[in-house]
C-alpha cells in the first residue's frame, strides 16, 4: 500500500511479556517516528530515526523500550517485561524529512492484562 | 514547560457557530507548524499546515504569530462533522539536520445540534 502500515493492529500480553510492533513507513522517507498514545491524551513522542539511526530517543520512558530500524525503512519497536502501564496505542508516522508533514500508520493498540 | 500547550477542552459549540483554538510553543527554533485532526480511536491526519502569512482553507483559517510563539486555527460555520481532537503540532530542525516532531495533547470540539 502507498500508506504507513502498522502491524498488529491489536496486540494483548501478558504482564512481564516481551512484544515486538512493527511499522512499515512510506518508501523513500527517510524519517520514521514512534509515538504512544493514551486515551484522552496527544500523541507522546518516543523516538525519531533519520535513515538507520535514531536520531532522538529521548522520549523512550526506560530501558525496556528498544527501537531499531536495521535498513532504513521498516522499523521495529521492541518492549521487555511489559507492564499494564504500557497499554497504549502505539502510533508510528513517517516523512520525507524535509520539514514537510508527518504521513501516520493506524497505530498498533496494545493491552497489557 | 511542555514544548507545546494546548487548552484540551472540550469546547462544545453548536452548528454554525465560529470557534478558535491557540496552541503556544515555547522553543523559538521552531520552523514548520501543523494543525492535525484526530477522530476518536483513529490516526491524527493533516488537516493544514500553517504559513507566517496565514492560510485560508473553505471554513478554516490558520495563523501564526512568532514574535508570541503561538499559533490558532479558526472554524466557521461548525458542522457536525467538526467534531474531532485537533493537534498542534510543531517542527524544529535541531542540529545535524535532525527535526523533531513535537504534538500538543490536543483541543476537543464537540459540535451540538
Amino acid at each position: 500500500g502507498a500508506g504507513v502500515s502498522q502491524t498488529p493492529s491489536n496486540k494483548v500480553t501478558e504482564k512481564g511479556k516481551y512484544v515486538e510492533l512493527r511499522c512499515d513507513p512510506i518508501s523513500g522517507h527517510t524519517a520514521l517516528y514512534w509515538y504512544r498514545q493514551s486515551l484522552g491524551q496527544g500523541p507522546e513522542f518516543l523516538i525519531y530515526f533519520q535513515g538507520t539511526g535514531a536520531a532522538d530517543d529521548s522520549g523512550l520512558p526506560n530501558d525496556r523500550f528498544f527501537a531499531v530500524r536495521p535498513e532504513g525503512s521498516v522499523s521495529t519497536l521492541k518492549i521487555q517485561r511489559t507492564e499494564r502501564g504500557d497499554s497504549a496505542v502505539y502510533l508510528c508516522a513517517s516523512s520525507p524529512g524535509d520539514n514537510t508533514e508527518a504521513f501516520f500508520g493506524q497505530g498498533t493498540r496494545l493491552t497489557v492484562v | 514547560r511542555k514544548e507545546v500547550e494546548q487548552d484540551p477542552g472540550p469546547f462544545n459549540v453548536p452548528e454554525g457557530a465560529t470557534v478558535a483554538f491557540n496552541c503556544t510553543y515555547s522553543n523559538s527554533a521552531s520552523q514548520s507548524f501543523f494543525w492535525y485532526r484526530q477522530d476518536c480511536r483513529k490516526e491524527p491526519k493533516l488537516l493544514m499546515s500553517v504559513y507566517s502569512s496565514g492560510n485560508e482553507d473553505g471554513r478554516f483559517t490558520a495563523q501564526l504569530n512568532r514574535a508570541s510563539q503561538y499559533i490558532s486555527l479558526l472554524i466557521r460555520d461548525s458542522k457536525l462533522s467538526d467534531s474531532a481532537t485537533y493537534l498542534c503540532v510543531v517542527n524544529m530542525f535541531l542540529r545535524g539536520g535532525y527535526q523533531k516532531v513535537t504534538f500538543g495533547t490536543g483541543t476537543k470540539l464537540q459540535v451540538i445540534p
